[in-house]
């Protein structure tokens, strides 16, 4: 199965910084890489797929970029509706596998 | 507007087994694949199985492989997981996603709200 690793597992900051979180795969992924965002007691929510497309309706402050094996999300100007955790999630094998998170707080 | 609303979850004892529902609307069910993810409260998310639009294609975490069983029924725009010989670590909150793309499963794009299985005697 493929490994998925994420850091910072934790991440403060305020808001208009420039955030970055990092994913690693165990092995090569390609493109086959999304990001997910998730706030408390609510479902995930699709911010992109095939590592840098943008999914229609999120904001253009978030970004992808990566392959291979690494992968980063940035968000250019954290607003205060980014406070959330972040998941990535391979899809180029069975079982698809998710990151452990990344939880971007308030500094 | 595409809903997803799962049912079927509850308490139940360990060994014994449940089986989750997924009822689908607001696109065309029988073009995409399909997902379950489930996770535990506080901790992260753990893809479970998927299926694809026609059934032929199935997968599933290493955790449930032999005890769980995806299937979907498209004439009633449903998605199910039958689970067996259930265990205290399978306690989460299921989600039933759907494939972005059509075909086989890849990533979701889509989520239900969830339901609650927790195994414990």
């Amino acid at each position: 199965d493929i490994q998925m690793t994420q850091s910072p597992s934790t991440l403060s900051a305020s808001v208009g910084d420039r955030v970055t979180i990092t994913c690693r795969a165990s092995q090569s992924i390609s493109y086959w890489l999304a990001w997910y965002q998730q706030k408390p007691g609510k479902a995930p929510n699709l911010l992109i797929y095939d590592v840098s497309n943008l999914e229609t309706g999120v904001p253009s402050r978030f970004s992808g970029s990566g392959s291979e094996t690494e992968f980063t999300l940035s968000i250019s100007s954290l607003q205060p509706d980014d406070f959330a955790t972040y998941y990535c999630l391979q899809y180029k094998q069975s079982p698809r596998t998710f990151g452990p998170g990344t939880k971007v707080e308030i500094k | 507007e595409v809903q997803l609303v799962e049912s079927g979850g509850g308490l139940v004892q360990p060994g014994r087994s449940l089986r989750l529902s997924c009822a689908a609307s607001g696109f065309t069910f029988d073009d995409y694949a399909m997902h379950w993810v489930r996770q535990v409260p506080g901790k992260g998310l753990e893809w479970v199985s998927g299926i694809s639009w026609n059934s032929d294609n199935k997968g599933y975490a290493d955790s449930v492989k032999g005890r769980f069983s995806i299937s979907r029924d498209n004439a009633k725009n449903s998605l199910y997981l039958q689970m067996n010989s259930l265990r205290p670590e399978d306690t989460a909150l299921y989600y039933c996603a759907k494939d972005r793309v059509g075909g086989t499963y890849y990533h979701m794009d889509v989520w239900g709200k969830g339901t609650t299985v927790t195994v414990s005697s």
